[in-house]
């Protein structure tokens, strides 16, 4: 597989589950970002890792926690999430501090009901 | 005020268009500028970045900045359907990057 890869596409989760979303980078990046995209909105940056170490975290809930295991991998671990938290997940990677622009993956529909 | 300004269309455009896709910012601290073209269902992918104002050509695309009035715009030559996306801006200074609300565009054919 090549560039960044997010599991799962789609996701529905009721206000009390526990879930987690996946990302995946095969670029050899030493960054890692979770954005939030909601309509008519601009992508929210929500967590940095660079190089493993999380380096920004926008204020968000502490009902998403972040967890970056290795430079490849990284995990948005979610519970008890709101409505309008219901949104669209997107990983990014990129090269710091020489890279030039982020690589997204396609995104995590979540919807939670 | 928005760090960044984008209209959100939509654009619709008939196919062999030029295309002019436009953002304002008010922060002077932006040093580079990047396009992205984002399709329904998929994550943005990079088009265009630039650092210096000026002219910035790849294929059909050219990124225009001018720093001085603080605005940028992405010119789409010879538009054809493919081209149908939501096209966002992005700016980062000394490491922030802060991003556009995206403009819907259509290209009819």
């Amino acid at each position: 597989e090549t560039g960044v890869t997010q599991t799962p596409r789609h996701l529905v989760m009721g206000m009390t589950n526990k879930k987690s979303l996946k990302c995946e980078q095969h670029l050899g990046h030493n960054a890692m970002y979770w954005y939030k995209q909601s309509a008519k909105k601009p992508l929210e940056l929500m967590f940095v890792y660079s190089l493993e170490e999380r380096v920004e975290n926008n204020s968000v809930p502490s009902r998403f926690s972040p967890e970056c295991p290795n430079s490849s991998h990284l995990f948005l671990h979610l519970h008890t999430l709101q409505p309008e938290d219901s949104a669209l997940y997107l990983c990014a990677s990129s090269q710091v501090p020489s890279g030039n622009g982020y690589t997204f993956g396609s995104g995590t529909r979540l919807t939670v009901v | 005020q928005k760090e960044v300004e984008q209209d959100p269309g939509p654009l619709s455009v008939p196919e062999g268009a030029i295309v002019s896709l436009n953002c304002t910012y008010s922060n002077s601290a932006f040093q580079y500028f990047m396009w992205y073209r984002q399709y329904s269902r998929k994550g943005p992918e990079l088009l265009m970045y630039t650092y210096s104002s000026g002219n910035k050509e790849d294929g059909r695309f050219t990124a225009q900045v001018d720093k001085s009035s603080k605005y940028i715009s992405l010119f789409i030559r010879d538009s054809q359907p493919s081209d149908s996306a939501t096209y966002l801006c992005a700016m980062k200074g000394y490491q922030k990057v802060t991003f556009g609300t995206g403009t819907k565009l259509q290209v009819i054919p």
